[in-house]
C-alpha cells in the first residue's frame, strides 16, 4: 500500500514568518508534487520534482520554494508568509509520471497565516 | 487552460438513494486527455476510486461507476444506492502528459453527506 505522510497536520504562523512542511513518501516513486486546495478550487500544483534534486515549476508557484533532498522526501517552503497562503496543502507521489499514472496523497496540512 | 467543473456542493443524500455528480472538463492540447475521480474520506488524503483512459468506456469500483464521453465532454460519478460511508469529499480529475509529467487538473471538489 502506498504511503505518503505529511507534517506537520496543522500549522499557524504570523505574516512574513517562515515555514517549512514536510513530506515523506516510502512508495519508492519518482515523482512528488505539492499542492494547495481553497474553498471553491481543485487542487493547484505549486512545484514538482521527479527525482532527488530535481524541482520544476507547476501552476501557482509565486511565494514558494521546494526542494528535494531523497527520493523520500519533499520540502515546501514558504519564506515570508502571507495571508493568502492560508490554504490546505497536499503532497503527493506517482511513480513515473504518466498521463495515466496514479497519484498517492498524504492526510494535507493545513496552514493559517495571521 | 484546461478545466474541470463538477457539481457544486454539499449534496445530501439518503442512505440507498442514488447519486450522481455531475463533472464536465475542457481540454486545450489534447484532444482525449484521462479522466479521474479521486475522493478523500475525513482525515485522510486523496485516493484513487475510478480513472477511464479511452473514450467510451466505463469504469467502476466500490459501486461508484463513470463514463468517458467525449461528445458532452463529461465524466458524471454515479453509484445506484449510496452507503454513510460514502461521506467524502469527491474530485474529478483531468490528466494529460505535459513533458513526460502527469498534469492533472481538478474540479473543486463536491462534498457528499449520506443520512443514514
Amino acid at each position: 500500500e502506498a504511503a505518503v505522510t505529511q507534517s506537520p497536520r496543522n500549522k499557524v504562523t504570523v505574516t512574513g514568518g517562515n515555514v517549512t512542511l514536510s513530506c515523506r513518501q516510502t512508495n519508492s516513486h519518482n515523482y512528488m508534487y505539492w499542492y494547495r486546495q481553497d474553498t471553491g478550487h481543485g487542487l493547484r500544483l505549486i512545484h514538482y520534482s521527479y527525482g532527488a534534486g530535481n524541482l520544476q515549476i507547476g501552476d501557482v508557484p509565486d511565494g514558494y520554494k521546494a526542494t528535494r533532498t531523497t527520493q523520500e522526501d519533499f520540502f515546501l517552503l514558504l519564506e515570508l508568509a502571507s495571508p493568502s497562503q492560508t490554504s490546505l496543502y497536499f503532497c503527493a507521489s506517482s511513480d513515473w509520471g504518466g498521463a495515466e499514472d496514479t497519484q498517492y496523497f498524504g492526510p494535507g496540512t493545513r496552514l493559517l497565516v495571521l | 487552460g484546461d478545466s474541470v467543473t463538477q457539481t457544486e456542493g454539499p449534496v445530501t443524500v439518503s442512505e440507498s438513494e442514488s447519486l450522481i455528480i455531475n463533472c464536465t472538463y475542457s481540454a486545450t492540447s489534447i484532444a482525449y486527455p484521462n479522466l479521474f475521480w479521486y475522493v478523500r474520506y475525513p482525515g485522510e488524503g486523496l485516493q484513487l476510486l475510478l480513472k477511464v483512459i479511452t473514450a467510451g468506456q466505463k469504469g467502476s469500483s466500490r459501486g461508484f461507476e463513470a463514463t468517458y464521453n467525449k461528445e458532452t465532454t463529461s465524466f458524471h460519478l454515479q453509484k445506484a444506492s449510496v452507503q454513510e460511508s460514502d461521506s467524502a469529499v469527491y474530485y474529478c480529475a483531468l490528466g494529460e502528459a505535459t513533458g513526460g509529467n502527469n498534469k492533472l487538473t481538478f474540479g473543486q471538489g463536491t462534498v457528499l453527506s449520506v443520512i443514514p
